[in-house]
């Protein structure tokens, strides 16, 4: 169904900081998880994933924290850059079924 | 990792008309879907594209008024029928790699929809 129209929260970090964006997701069956960048004009981009028999991954700069437990999963960007601003989206997967967070807006001050 | 490709990138489209918008993925794929994200809102998903039958749509959507086609592995269309101001949206392709089973799912650059 639909997501209720709601503005995007944001995160405003400065530039060289560490940016933690947080997202609670909804089935306690989802077994995927992945975290979505989405500059303005484009499609999202995969950053990082994590199987639900984790509770943590780390990527270049990203690392993802799932707890299972309270159903929440954590993307922590280090060292923010300029370029880490965007749009991110965390989204829940059983099967082939994936649904997408609200989103969180990531901006980065020089 | 798959490419996709939608076309038309954008466009402005009257009321009542329909607008058929076109996926294309570099690769075969098992799964194609079609998300609609109004603005400033999260992705909703519309409906998965089978190949060779008709698309499973989620609750919300219907076919007649977002007919899908998938003629094979690579390619997908999503129509908007009679479309309304409400219908202004960004509407994205997105697909499975194949053999992948559960996993990443790789999105087009999205086709911005506004109707007047």
């Amino acid at each position: 169904g639909e997501s209720v129209g709601l503005h995007l929260p944001t995160l405003s970090v400065q530039e060289g900081d560490n940016s933690i964006i947080n997202c609670a997701y909804s089935n306690s069956a989802s077994d995927y998880f992945i975290w979505y960048k989405q500059e303005s004009g484009k499609g999202p981009q995969f950053i990082i994933d994590i199987r639900s028999n984790m509770d943590k991954r780390q990527g270049q700069r990203v690392t993802v924290l799932l707890n299972k437990t309270v159903k929440h999963l954590s993307l922590q960007i280090a060292a923010t850059q300029p370029g880490d601003s965007a749009v991110y989206f965390c989204a829940e997967n059983i099967g082939w079924d994936m649904r997408f967070g609200a989103g969180t807006r990531l901006t980065v001050k020089p | 990792s798959a490419v996709i490709s939608q076309k038309p990138s954008r466009d402005i489209c009257q009321r009542g008309t329909s607008l058929t918008i076109q996926c294309q993925v570099d690769s075969q794929v098992t799964m194609m879907f079609w998300y609609r994200q109004q603005p400033g809102q999260s992705l909703t998903l519309i409906a998965t594209a089978n190949q060779g039958s008709e698309a499973t749509y989620e609750s919300g959507f219907v076919i007649d008024k977002f007919p899908i086609s998938r003629p094979n592995l690579t390619f997908s269309t999503l129509t908007v029928s009679n479309m309304s101001p409400e219908d202004s949206s960004i509407y994205l392709c997105s697909a499975g790699a194949s053999g992948q089973g559960a996993g990443e799912l790789f999105f087009g650059e999205g086709s911005r929809l506004t109707v007047l």
